[in-house]
């Protein structure tokens, strides 16, 4: 069965530092896999998709960065954190044609001090 | 740019109630899924339901059921005999079936109360 993998699930960080979260699907080949980010009493906002390795497409223009260095990891990074990129941050993954839905991660709570 | 839209921020029913949630969406695509996603406190993310535009029946997960009404691009979800446990945040999800990428919408809180 497929499985996604999400961590470090807290994380509190100080402005001006990096950031790196890291997210892996098991099970699957190939899978479209997304970042979301859900500010506090707010819906989920689509940062970043990939359809492959090295293929990215950001939705927002930010502070932030996606990779993806295999098949089945995404990394979300940032090189300096600010204030306003505290949120709870989701990793998905779904099927080639995603019509079905996607499954999500656990979620990764950041909160930048 | 396809929209969805929750007007209900907050909503409340009792243990064993029916209660519906509204979700309406702006979209000029053909082909397209809709789907309500639960959040409980966990903040884990669930997939309750999903709707494909082209069929005219309405999806039916047990207790959980839509009303899909393509021409007013409405697409409630009724919970049935609610319980504890359906306490959670509920997000209505709009997918372009050309581009694969869900678009939600603000969310409503639900409380079940005993």
């Amino acid at each position: 069965s497929q499985t996604i993998h999400q961590w470090p699930a807290t994380l509190v960080q100080p402005v001006g530092s990096p950031l790196s979260l890291e997210c892996t699907v098991e099970g699957t080949s190939n899978p479209n896999l997304y970042w979301y980010r859900q500010a506090a009493g707010r819906g989920l906002q689509l940062l970043f998709y990939s359809v492959g390795i090295g293929q990215i497409s950001s939705e927002v223009p930010q502070n932030l960065s996606a990779s993806r260095p295999q098949d089945r990891q995404f990394i979300l990074s940032s090189k300096k954190l600010l204030l306003s990129d505290s949120g709870f941050y989701l990793c998905a993954w779904s099927v080639l044609t995603g019509d079905y839905g996607y499954t999500f991660g656990s979620g990764t709570r950041l909160t930048v001090v | 740019a396809q929209t969805v839209t929750q007007s209900q921020p907050e909503m409340s029913v009792q243990e064993a109630e029916t209660v519906t949630l509204s979700c309406t969406y702006d979209t000029s695509e053909n082909n397209y899924y809709l789907f309500w996603y639960k959040q409980p406190p966990s903040r884990q993310m669930i997939l309750v339901i999903r709707q494909e535009a082209y069929k005219q029946q309405n999806a039916t997960e047990n207790r959980f059921s839509v009303n899909f009404q393509k021409a007013a691009k409405s697409f409630s979800l009724k919970i049935s005999d609610s319980q504890l446990g359906d306490t959670a945040m509920y997000f209505c999800a709009f997918m372009n079936g050309n581009t694969d990428k869900l678009i939600f919408g603000t969310g409503t809180r639900l409380q079940v109360f005993p």
